[in-house]
């Protein structure tokens, strides 16, 4: 099983900064990593996939890059909404995997 | 656009059989280039991935959870447009938020979810 690790396990920022949010592999996945978010009572929606590519109705705030076993989904200026829990996502190695979630919350 | 509705039954006793139907809309079942999964998230945890069937009938599960795998059927009425999950001998530690999800196979990942169904085990 590829296990993800994600750090920070919390990550406290104000509306307006900017979000760093990292997901590691513990073997490559080459670049078949995504990113969710969820929001409280929702269910996962999908933001990044293969890496760096943003789903459809992404806005832009959101950028993802990484190969390998090293990821970072960055949001470039908070939103109210954005605070919420990621999970990074990999579909490269059977069975596929979830990171245990970065929470983001307002500082 | 495609949706996704799970339903079923919200409380199985231990020992018992949960058993979740997902019915999709907006889109074809029988598309080649999907699969359907499942994936549950217990209540404050992180999301653990449980199987996918294709309209091919053929199913991956998750082998690296020997206990889960060995209780899980997943199954599929593409004249229903319905997808199936199936858990025997549950515990409480099968209580969590069921999830079905549209799986992009060797194109993506899940992309599109449902709301989620919250199935309790007790007695």
């Amino acid at each position: 099983e590829t296990v993800l690790t994600q750090s920070p396990a919390t990550l406290s920022l104000s509306p307006g900064e900017r979000a760093t949010l990292s997901c590691r592999a513990s073997q490559s996945v080459r670049s078949f990593l995504a990113w969710y978010q969820q929001r409280p009572g929702q269910a996962p929606r999908l933001l990044i996939y293969d890496a760096s590519n943003r789903a459809t109705g992404i806005p832009a705030r959101f950028s993802g890059s990484g190969f390998g076993t090293d990821f970072t989904l960055t949001i470039s200026s908070l939103e109210p909404e954005d605070f919420a829990v990621y999970y990074c996502h990999q579909r490269h190695i059977w069975p596929r995997s979830f990171g245990p979630g970065t929470k983001l919350e307002i500082k | 656009q495609v949706q996704l509705q799970e339903s079923g039954p919200g409380l199985v006793k231990p020992s018992q059989t949960l058993s979740l139907t997902c019915t999709v809309s907006g889109g074809s079942i029988s598309s080649d280039n999907h699969y359907w999964a499942w994936i549950r998230q217990p209540a404050g945890k992180g999301l653990e991935w449980i199987g996918r069937i294709h309209v091919s009938g053929s199913t991956d599960y998750n082998v690296a959870n020997a206990a889960l795998q060995s209780r899980v059927t997943i199954w599929m009425d593409t004249s229903m447009s319905q997808f199936y999950l199936r858990l025997t001998s549950v515990t409480a530690a099968d209580t969590a938020v069921y999830y079905c999800a549209r799986d992009l196979g060797s194109g993506g990942p899940e992309d599109s979810w449902g709301q989620g169904a919250l199935v309790t085990v007790s007695s």
